[in-house]
Order: C-alpha cells, then structure tokens, then sequence
C-alpha cells in the first residue's frame, strides 16, 4: 500500500522557536494534507496542497508540495503552547484500483513537544 | 467542532458483546469514512461510503459491519472482538470521494475490549 514517512517522530522544542517536519513517500501524490490532532480529539485539517511546487500558508503554519510529488513539509513559526499536539500527513488512497481516490492514508505523524 | 459528532466517546466491552459506533455529520456532505487509530501505527482506513454506497475492503474483519442508512449517519456494528481492536475509531465525512475534497473528523470513539 502507500505509505507515509515522516519526521521526525517528535520534537522537544521551546516556546518561541521554529518548527520544520516533513512527510515522503516512495508514491506520488496528486494533493497532500495536513492535519493536527490534539489529545481527546479527532485530526483537523491546517493545510491542504494540490499542485506540485505549491507554498501555502496559514498564519503561522507554511506547507510545501514538493516538486518530485512524493514529499511535502511544514513549517511552524514562533511556536506557542497551543501548538503542542500530533501533526499528520495525509494524501489519497485507493481501497482499490481503478476510480477516484477513496480515503486518506496517514503518516505516522510528529508530535510536537513545547518545554517551558 | 467539526460538524461530525460521534457516539458514544468512550465504549468498553467485553469480547462476547455487541455493540454499535454511531457518527452523525450536519454538513451536507455525501461521503462517510471509518478509520482506526491504534497506538504507533498510522489510521487505518477501514470502509468508505459515498452517496450511501460502501465500497468493499476486504482486509476487515468481519467482526466490524458498516451501516450507512442515509448521507448523514454512519454506524459500525461491533460483535465478538478481540483485544486488539482496542483503538480510537474515527469517523470523517467529504462532499465526495474526489481527492480534493477535504475530510472532517469527529472527535472519535475510545473503544476498549477486555
């Protein structure tokens, strides 16, 4: 099947600084997401890319759609407690050959450690 | 919120019961999903719905049964597990099953088999 490899698997980092994870697989892709989950809930969706080279933000929050389409990235700016949580790739999934994607297939996902 | 609410939050069971998830989306949309989230490993999608139509993922276990009565509620049916079904069972909805359609999750069900 697809899958999803990303890293780091998780960041101790302290409040104020930058933040970059990154998500590849041996596929390509045709869109990429990003999703954040925080404890006790299900995943919320940051960003979504569609195009290959695309740099797309959301206040803090920058994503790339890397140009081969088997890679993409985050970037956090300034991280604040807030931004503590699992943060996730995603793209398109086939449960099987043939027709439109049906699903998502995930990443591992990164969790983002804030220290006081 | 997500607009996909999902029932109950938390559910424990024993090996030899039965019982059902219940998701219900308002936002219109025509596409249902269950995933599984276990603990290190990735979400697993386990069966989609679009416009009430399941497609077939035949790596389940029969053991979980969909139901999709209608656009807006999905129900998975739970009979005799096993211990590793233990998980987080997530439920998301699309417009439709078209890649650039964005997926809305609820919060999910923290299920337990003892």
């Amino acid at each position: 099947g697809q899958q999803l490899n990303q890293s780091p698997q998780s960041m101790f980092i302290q409040e104020g600084e930058d933040v970059s994870m990154n998500c590849t697989s041996s596929s390509i892709f045709n869109t990429w997401l990003w999703y954040k989950q925080d404890p006790g809930e299900g995943p919320v969706l940051l960003i979504a890319l569609y195009k290959a080279g695309e740099l797309t933000s959301n206040g803090r929050l920058t994503a790339q759609f890397g140009i081969t389409r088997k890679d993409s990235f985050l970037n956090i700016s300034a991280s604040i407690p807030s931004d503590v949580g699992i943060y996730f790739c995603a793209g398109p999934f086939k449960l099987y050959s043939g027709g439109g994607a049906d699903g998502l297939t995930f990443g591992k996902g990164t969790h983002l450690i804030i220290q006081p | 919120e997500t607009g996909v609410t999902q029932t109950p939050r938390h559910l424990v069971m024993g090996m030899t019961n039965k019982k059902s998830l219940k998701c219900e989306q308002h936002l219109g949309h025509n596409a249902m999903y269950w995933y599984k989230q276990s603990a290190k490993k990735p979400l697993e999608l386990m069966f989609v719905y679009n416009f009430k139509e399941q497609t077939e993922n035949n790596s389940v276990p029969s053991r979980f049964s969909p139901e999709c009565p209608n656009s807006s509620h999905l129900f998975l049916h739970l009979h005799t597990l096993q211990p590793e079904d233990s998980a987080l069972y997530l439920c998301a909805s699309s417009q439709d099953i078209l890649a650039k359609n964005i997926q809305y999750f609820g919060a999910g069900t923290r299920l337990s088999v003892l």
